[in-house]
C-alpha cells in the first residue's frame, strides 16, 4: 500500500485567499506529481518534479506554483484563489512508471 | 483527436458478469500501460501495470495490450458489487514518466 498523504482533504475558501495544499510521501520516491481532476474529465498534469530543487509545469496551464525542498514533500500553492480553481487536486509519486496517488484535496472557492 | 480515448459509460452489470473495459490511443510511443480504479471521493489506485503487447492476469483481473491496434482492455471476471468504481486507463512512453489518462469508465455492479 502506498504511503502518500494529502491535506486538507476538503477546503472551502473565499476568493482572493492564499492556499497551500500539502503532499507528503514516505516511500523515498524521487518523482512527484500534481494532477487536477474535474468531474467526467481526464486527469491533467499541472506540475511535476524529478527530484529535490527540480520542478516543471505540466501539460495543463495552472496559476498554482510548487516547490520541492525535501524529497518527501511537494506542496502546491495558489497565491490568490478564484472560483475557476475549484477542482480536485491529486498528488502522486513514483520511482518507475507506475504512479501512486494520495486521496486528493477537494478545493472549492466561493 | 485525443491521445487516449475511453468510453465513459456508465456501465451497469449484474453481479457475476464478465466486464470488459477498453481504451484506444494514438501515440505510437506509448510503451507502459496501466489501469487504475477510483472509488468515489478517493484517489486512483493502481490495479494493473503492463509493458508492451500481451496479457497479464492478476486474480479476477486481466489486462490486455494490442500495440498493433493501439488498443488496451481490462477484463473483470465474476464481478462483485465492490468492483463498482471508475476505471481509468493510463499510459506513458519511453523515459517520460508522465502519464496520459483516459476519462474513466464508471462501472456499477448490481447485487
Amino acid at each position: 500500500e502506498a504511503d502518500i498523504y494529502q491535506t486538507p482533504r476538503y477546503l472551502v475558501i473565499g476568493t482572493g485567499k492564499k492556499i497551500t495544499l500539502e503532499c507528503s510521501q514516505t516511500m523515498g520516491h524521487d518523482k512527484m506529481y500534481w494532477y487536477q481532476q474535474d468531474p467526467g474529465m481526464e486527469l491533467h498534469l499541472i506540475h511535476y518534479s524529478y527530484g529535490v530543487n527540480s520542478t516543471e509545469k505540466g501539460d495543463l496551464s495552472s496559476e498554482s506554483t510548487v516547490s520541492r525542498i525535501r524529497t518527501e514533500h511537494f506542496p502546491l500553492t495558489l497565491e490568490s484563489a478564484r472560483p475557476s480553481h475549484t477542482s480536485q487536486y491529486l498528488c502522486a509519486s513514483s520511482i518507475t512508471g507506475e504512479l501512486f496517488f494520495g486521496e486528493g484535496s477537494r478545493l472549492t472557492v466561493l | 483527436q485525443k491521445e487516449v480515448e475511453q468510453d465513459p459509460g456508465p456501465l451497469s452489470v449484474p453481479e457475476g458478469a464478465i466486464v470488459s473495459l477498453n481504451c484506444t490511443y494514438s501515440n505510437s510511443a506509448f510503451q507502459y500501460f496501466m489501469w487504475y480504479r477510483q472509488y468515489s471521493r478517493k484517489g486512483p489506485e493502481l490495479l494493473m501495470y503492463t509493458y508492451s503487447s500481451g496479457n497479464k492476469e492478476d486474480g479476477r483481473f486481466t489486462a490486455q495490450v494490442d500495440k498493433s491496434s493501439k488498443y488496451i482492455s481490462l477484463f473483470i471476471r465474476d464481478s462483485q458489487p465492490s468492483d463498482s468504481a471508475t476505471y481509468l486507463c493510463a499510459m506513458s512512453g519511453g523515459s517520460n514518466y508522465k502519464l496520459t489518462f483516459g476519462k474513466g469508465t464508471l462501472l456499477t455492479v448490481n447485487p
